[in-house]
């Protein structure tokens, strides 16, 4: 079976900028997420998606950072404007009802 | 609220020899506990993890891990390193019934010929 699909793979960007990310989880999970992996550290939980309702979104800094996930399928990410700090691989996982998550490739997002 | 502590940033083994990665769990309910391993340029993948049953459990690639509720840590093994072994490995707790986990920092495996 395919996995999860993530574009694109590297981004680099000034600050203030605006950038999104794209996400298609595995056929048939209904919940989808979004971690943010600064280098060093381990992955960081931005948001859950159930179907097409957010699950939780208490780590997401919703001043810059926003997700959907219309028709609850494929989800974007934005941030809007970027911050040095934001520079991170932006990884997406799904799962099937709630279980074992299965995770994209990520996007490496450089803000300079 | 559920943490992870990884000992060693890098642990690096010659070829053939025994692979020990530590992990010290703090949770104040019965954890869930994973073992993810991530290639360069590639996402998380499960390697094993510990919902309550056996204690000694096996995983892919022929790692294992045991938990030791009385030493709170779940310490990941392999017999003999392969260097396609090479990778970070995480660590990570979650809520017992929840596959949501909070992940430890990584260590990066380095394995030499």
């Amino acid at each position: 079976e395919a996995g999860v699909a993530q574009s694109p793979r590297y981004k680099i960007i000034e600050k203030r900028q605006s950038v999104a990310f794209w996400c298609n989880p595995i056929s048939g999970h209904a919940t989808l997420y979004w971690y943010q992996q600064i280098l060093g550290q381990g992955p960081k939980l931005l948001i859950q998606f159930q179907n097409n309702g957010v699950v939780d979104d208490s780590q997401l800094p919703k001043d810059r950072f926003s997700a959907e996930r219309l028709k609850g399928v494929d989800s974007t990410l934005k941030i809007q404007p970027a911050k040095l700090e934001d520079s991170a691989v932006y990884l997406c996982a799904s799962s099937w009802d709630s279980n074992e998550q299965f995770f994209g490739p990520g996007t490496r997002l450089t803000v300079l | 609220a559920q943490s992870v502590t990884q000992l060693g940033s890098h642990v690096s083994v010659s070829e053939g020899a025994l692979v020990l990665l530590r992990c010290n769990y703090s949770s104040s309910v019965p954890p869930y506990l994973f073992w993810y391993v991530q290639y360069p340029n590639q996402g998380l993948q499960l390697l094993l993890k510990y919902t309550s049953a056996a204690t000694l459990v096996k995983g892919i690639n022929g790692f294992e891990a045991e938990f030791k509720k009385s030493e709170t840590s779940f310490h990941l093994t392999k017999p003999s390193a392969h260097m396609s072994d090479a990778a970070e490995y995480f660590c990570a707790v979650s809520d017992s019934g929840s596959y949501i986990p909070t992940f430890g920092r990584g260590t990066s495996l380095i394995v030499h010929p």
